[in-house]
């Protein structure tokens, strides 16, 4: 069965403490892996897809990795405005009309 | 939010009420979804569709009807409201399959 596993559940962080997110996935074929931020009251907000083993992404703070058991999504210095819950999902080879979802991360950061 | 809008924002109703729940979208994508978001679960993919009046299944659909008459409108109908429908539910749209989903801003609904 595909599966999407997140880790931590919830992530406490002053600001300026670098730190990273997992997302480990078992899939039958990885079509491509997305990261999502999610606002308390708001709509999930793309951030990166990454599609093969060993690519990265990087946007101001955030940087997006990909093996090919896992992702990491690394938070360099991180400022209050990083807090967010961060959302993994992965799109399937047989099937690319959906994605599959982890349960996500919660990031505080604190000043 | 990429050009998605969603009704009602917030809706409260009672077991057994229908609900219908819209989303509108700009951006005249082919593929329209929608998805509901419980804690302790990912977003849960209820239906699709990839045409005007073409529509699938997803993985939580029971309890669920959809119909898209115009590419820009996509609607959710819940025929008989339950408890256990009571979720955020978001509307997310793709220009293909393969494609990234962006998401609308959500409705939140509550079955007393």
């Amino acid at each position: 069965e595909d599966q999407v596993t997140q880790s931590p559940e919830a992530l406490r962080l002053q600001e300026g403490e670098s730190s990273s997110l997992n997302c480990s996935y078992t899939v039958s074929g990885l079509r491509g892996l997305f990261w999502y931020r999610q606002d308390p009251g708001k709509g999930p907000e793309f951030l990166f897809t990454l599609y093969s083993a060993g690519e990265e992404k990087e946007k101001e703070r955030l940087k997006a990795t990909l093996t090919k058991k896992e992702s990491f999504l690394h938070i360099t210095a991180p400022k209050p405005e990083d807090s967010a819950t961060y959302l993994c999902a992965v799109q399937v080879s047989s099937n690319t009309d959906k994605l599959i979802f982890g349960t996500g991360t919660r990031l505080q950061v604190f000043p | 939010d990429a050009g998605i809008t969603q009704s009602p924002r917030h809706k409260v109703t009672e077991t057994g009420t229908p609900v219908t729940l819209r989303c509108h979208q700009t951006e005249n994508h082919r593929y329209m979804y929608w998805y509901r978001q419980d804690p302790g679960h990912g977003l849960r993919l209820i239906h699709y569709s990839y045409g005007v009046k073409d529509t699938d299944k997803g993985e939580v659909s029971d309890g669920y009807s959809v119909s898209r008459s115009k590419t820009e409108d996509f609607l959710l109908t819940l025929e008989s409201a339950t408890s256990s429908q009571t979720s955020v539910y978001f509307c997310a749209i793709s220009e293909y399959s393969t494609d990234t989903q962006y998401f609308g801003p959500g409705t939140r609904l509550t079955v007393l």
